[in-house]
């Protein structure tokens, strides 16, 4: 299964509303997940089940969707934001990512 | 404190092999699955292997199959995957994960902090 994110690249200010979309190539159900890694860092879990935020993960950042379409909202954007997004379906082997959304300061 | 700590990676010259080790502290290891990643430069992560509880069941990438082995030691809290035949392509950060069962899918949610393996001449 093919994950495509939009946009590859994102410019946003400190308090901004942000939205990353995700889309399999086919049908997932609920098995997506969203991680936000930094560089030279580990991916880190923010999303599961496509809209449930793990545990310690600011609610600022939520997710939603299902099947072919999903999205990952930061609500009002924090210095820490800043890094690089990815989705991963989790509903056939083998799991895939997405390329990735890289964000930036403007 | 959960924490994951992966060894053995290093500079290997075409068809050379590596085994990489995760030690795992802070959780009753033997009570999950674990996962493989990896993470060549600049790109995604891509899905390895994976092991079950006790060792018994075991996965791989079609990009690995055949050549990579993963193995766990539940009295020494730790997972292995030996990578023979490597190939320039096999150069990445490789990274263990915890995984936790939701809905039958299986969740990374603690990660190592990766251990990088360079495929060249």
């Amino acid at each position: 299964i093919q994950l495509t994110q939009s946009p590859s690249s994102l410019s946003a200010s400190v308090g901004d509303r942000v939205t990353i979309t995700c889309r399999p190539s086919q049908a997932i159900n609920n098995y997506l997940a969203w991680y936000q890694q930094k560089p030279g860092k580990a991916p880190k879990l923010l999303i599961f089940a496509a809209s449930t935020l793990q545990s310690g993960v600011p609610s600022r950042f939520s997710g939603s969707g299902s099947e072919t379409d999903f999205t990952l909202t930061i609500s009002s954007l924090q210095p820490e934001d800043f890094a690089t997004y990815y989705c991963q379906q989790l509903n056939s082997y083998p799991y895939t990512f997405g390329q990735g959304t890289k964000l930036d300061i403007k | 404190e959960v924490q994951l700590v992966e060894s053995g990676g290093g500079l290997v010259q075409p068809g050379g092999s590596l085994r990489l080790s995760c030690t795992a502290s802070g959780f009753t290891f033997s009570n999950y699955w674990m996962h493989w990643f990896r993470q060549a430069p600049g790109k995604g992560p891509v899905w390895v292997s994976r092991i079950n509880t006790i060792g018994t069941i075991t996965n791989y990438a079609d990009s690995v199959e055949g050549r990579f082995t993963i193995s766990r030691d539940n009295a020494q809290n730790t997972v292995y995957l030996l990578a023979t035949s490597l190939r320039a392509e096999d150069t990445a950060v490789y990274y263990c994960a915890r995984v936790f069962y939701y809905q039958r899918s299986a969740y990374p949610d603690y990660w190592g902090q990766g251990t990088p393996v360079t495929v060249s001449s």
